[in-house]
C-alpha cells in the first residue's frame, strides 16, 4: 500500500491565482482530513470528511473548498490565493472513529505552498 | 472550543539526558494521542491513551494519561539524536483530533 499520497510536493503561486492540491489514499479509509502547519503553530484543520460526498468545516476552512466524491480521493482546492496561505498542508485519513475509540491519523508527505 | 497546550515550545536536550513534555487540555479527554514529525516530515502515530492514570511504554519512551484524563506527559530517558522531531499531543473532539502546538526536541551531542 502507498498509504496517502499527495500532489505536487512543492508550489509557488502568484497573489490571485488558484490551485488544487491532490491527496489520495489506498487504505479504504472513511475519514480524511485537511491540515495547514505554519511554523510554531502546530496543526490546524481546514476541512475533514466522514465519507464520500460528505464534508464538513474545520478550524480555518476560510479560502479553501473540498470535495469527496470518492472513498480514495479529497481534493483541497485553493481560490484566490493570498500570502496568509503560504504553509505546508498536510492530508491525512483514518478508520471510522467509533463513540469513545479513535483510530490513528495516516498523514501524507505534504505539500510545501508559497504565495507571493 | 477545545483547546489542547503543550509545554515546552522548545526542548534541548544533552545526548544522554533525560527529559518530559507536558500536554494540557481545557476539557476532559475521551483518549489522547501522540506523533513525532521528523525535520521536513510529516507527523507519524506514536501512541494511544485511553483510561484514566494509564501508562505505556516504548522502549526509551514513556506515556502518561492523568487521572482526570485532562492532562498527558510523554518523557524520553537517555535522550538520543534519532529523538530529534517536533512531538504533538492531539485530543479527541467529536470527529476530529484538536492538536497540540508541539514541543520541537534538539540535541546536543
Amino acid at each position: 500500500n502507498a498509504g496517502v499520497t499527495q500532489t505536487p510536493k512543492f508550489r509557488i503561486l502568484k497573489i490571485g491565482q488558484s490551485m488544487t492540491l491532490q491527496c489520495t489514499q489506498d487504505m479504504n479509509h472513511n475519514y480524511m482530513y485537511w491540515y495547514r502547519q505554519d511554523p510554531g503553530m502546530g496543526l490546524k484543520l481546514i476541512y475533514y470528511s466522514v465519507g464520500a460526498g460528505i464534508t464538513d468545516k474545520g478550524e480555518v476552512p476560510n479560502g479553501y473548498n473540498v470535495s469527496r466524491s470518492t472513498t480514495e480521493d479529497f481534493p483541497l482546492r485553493l481560490e484566490l490565493a493570498a500570502p496568509s496561505q503560504t504553509s505546508v498542508y498536510f492530508c491525512a485519513s483514518s478508520y471510522l472513529l467509533l463513540a469513545g475509540d479513535s483510530y490513528e491519523q495516516y498523514f501524507g508527505p505534504g505539500t510545501r505552498l508559497t504565495v507571493t | 472550543g477545545q483547546q489542547v497546550m503543550q509545554i515546552p515550545q522548545y526542548q534541548h536536550v544533552q545526548e544522554g539526558e533525560d527529559f518530559t513534555t507536558y500536554c494540557n487540555s481545557s476539557t476532559t479527554l475521551s483518549n489522547i494521542q501522540w506523533y513525532k514529525q521528523r525535520p521536513g516530515g510529516h507527523p507519524v502515530f506514536l501512541i494511544q491513551l485511553v483510561k484514566s492514570g494509564e501508562v505505556k511504554k516504548q522502549k526509551r519512551l514513556t506515556f502518561q494519561f492523568g487521572e482526570a484524563k485532562k492532562n498527558s506527559s510523554l518523557h524520553i530517558t537517555a535522550t538520543q539524536t534519532t529523538d530529534v522531531g517536533t512531538y504533538f499531543c492531539a485530543g479527541r473532539n467529536d470527529y476530529k483530533l484538536s492538536f497540540g502546538a508541539g514541543t520541537t526536541v534538539t540535541v546536543r551531542a
